[in-house]
């Protein structure tokens, strides 16, 4: 079992509309949640930390449930430009994750004019 | 530019052949990290600095992998006798010790062993 597993996709969706990304986590020691947006051929770029209380940046919205270890992110009014890959990150400062992070395998998004 | 940096952009390169890869974090971060990444998956840790010091390997490092950070500055990714395997995309990435310690990843060495 992969550490962190999130739906491939790809998710096709219109512009304007609204899409939901899940993503689970197995290290309960998991210290900090991020979401990386990777295009194509390029690196990952940070998107957004995630927090417990959940957080908010413009048009994304991202949301932490520990007890399940579990993460999510949502985008409204989906842009063309938001077609990338989303990647879902953990680290730990525990023995076993040092500082590394640990990425899912990412989802594909595609907008569609 | 003040971002991460990497050389060569691309390596092709024959089975058994050693390549280098370079890698300049932004200046004045002190932790530095080397990714690799194959198609259609996520990055992977392979190891991180703290200054000069190697402070952790992941176990997908063998030994025909060796990173150096010399000075804390640069950082150099050699690997030693390549195998068509070893075909992916290597990133490397800096953070400052805080407390969110945010890495931002340098455009990455894509290398292709034939």
């Amino acid at each position: 079992r992969k550490e962190v597993e999130q739906d491939p996709g790809p998710f096709n969706v219109p512009e304007g509309a609204t899409v939901a990304f899940n993503c689970t986590y197995s290290n309960s020691a998991s210290q900090s949640f991020f979401w990386y947006r990777q295009d194509c051929r390029k690196e990952p770029k940070l998107l957004m930390s995630v927090y417990s209380s959940g957080n908010e940046d413009g048009r994304f919205t991202a949301q932490l449930n520990r007890a399940s270890q579990y993460i999510s992110l949502l985008i409204r009014d989906s842009k063309l430009s938001d077609s990338a890959t989303y990647l879902c990150v953990v680290s730990g400062q525990d023995m076993e994750y040092g500082n590394k992070l640990v990425f899912g395998a990412g989802t594909i998004l595609r907008v569609k004019s | 530019d003040t971002g991460v940096s990497q050389d060569p952009r691309h390596k092709i390169t024959k089975r058994g052949q050693n390549v280098t890869f370079r890698c300049d974090p932004i200046s004045e971060h002190n932790r530095l990290y080397w990714y690799r990444q194959t198609l259609g998956q996520g990055p992977e840790f392979l190891t991180y600095f703290q200054n000069e010091a190697q402070l952790e390997k992941s176990r997908l490092l063998s030994d025909r992998f060796s990173a150096e950070r010399p000075k804390g500055s640069f950082s150099t990714l050699e690997i030693q006798r390549t195998e068509q395997g070893d075909s992916a995309m290597y990133l490397c990435a800096s953070s400052l010790v805080s407390s969110t310690d945010t890495q931002y990843f340098g455009p990455g060495t894509r290398l292709t062993v034939l």
